[in-house]
């Protein structure tokens, strides 16, 4: 069976102390790894796709890379408004999307 | 872009009553998404629509829930009877096309939050 896990399950910041953030994965073929930010009260917003070992994406303070069986959200310099809940999930090749549990994490000004 | 529109906010209900949520997608997606989230885990998959077919439904509690999409845009989850088990947030997420062909990320709507009392 699929699964996803991440860590820390909730991890507190000051401003500007950067950290990464972990999914560890164990699937039947994957065919893509996703993370998402969650707002309290709020759906899931997307942000990277990750589609093989290697790979990384970047966007604004935030860079996703992917190995064969983890991947890592690193955070530089975070700010307040990065506070939130990560999620990662996985695609499998049999089209089914299995979400991790995620990591809240809060930044402190 | 309109995001994926979902309603009611907000439900409570005793256990045993029935209960139905509605989403719209947003314009042009042929996949849309039930999700289950229960306070401090991730969405798990309930049913999974390309167009107006059910392309996933294995962890759809079929003797409780129901899932229709007509005409291949809104859909309705309903629950009957409702068990306490179910309190969480319904989440609807749509994307382009099946994951399956493209890898497409999904777009979510703000949930329902479902309590049952």
């Amino acid at each position: 069976e699929d699964q996803v896990t991440q860590s820390p399950e909730a991890l507190r910041l000051q401003e500007g102390e950067s950290s990464s953030l972990n999914c560890s994965y164990t699937v039947s073929g994957l065919r893509g790894l996703f993370w998402y930010r969650q707002d309290p009260g709020k759906g899931p917003e997307f942000l990277f796709t990750l589609y093989s070992a290697g790979e990384e994406k970047e966007k604004e303070r935030l860079k996703a890379t992917l190995t064969k069986k983890e991947s890592f959200l690193h955070i530089t310099a975070p700010k307040p408004e990065d506070s939130a809940t990560y999620l990662c999930a996985v695609l499998n090749y049999g089209q089914n999307f299995v979400f991790g549990p995620g990591t809240r994490l809060s930044v402190l000004p | 872009e309109a995001g994926v529109a979902q309603s009611p906010r907000y439900k409570i209900i005793e256990k045993r009553q029935s209960v139905a949520f509605w989403c719209n997608p947003i314009s042009g997606h042929a996949t849309l998404y039930w999700y289950q989230q229960i306070l401090g885990q991730g969405p798990k998959l309930l049913i999974q629509f390309q167009n107006n077919g059910v392309v996933d439904d294995s962890q759809l509690p079929k003797d409780r829930f129901s899932a229709e999409r007509l005409k291949g845009v809104d859909s309705t989850l309903k629950i009957q009877p409702a068990k306490l088990e179910d309190s969480a947030v319904y989440l609807c997420a749509s994307s382009l096309v099946s994951a399956g062909v493209s890898n497409q990320p999904q777009h979510f709507g703000d949930g329902t939050r479902l309590s049952i009392l």
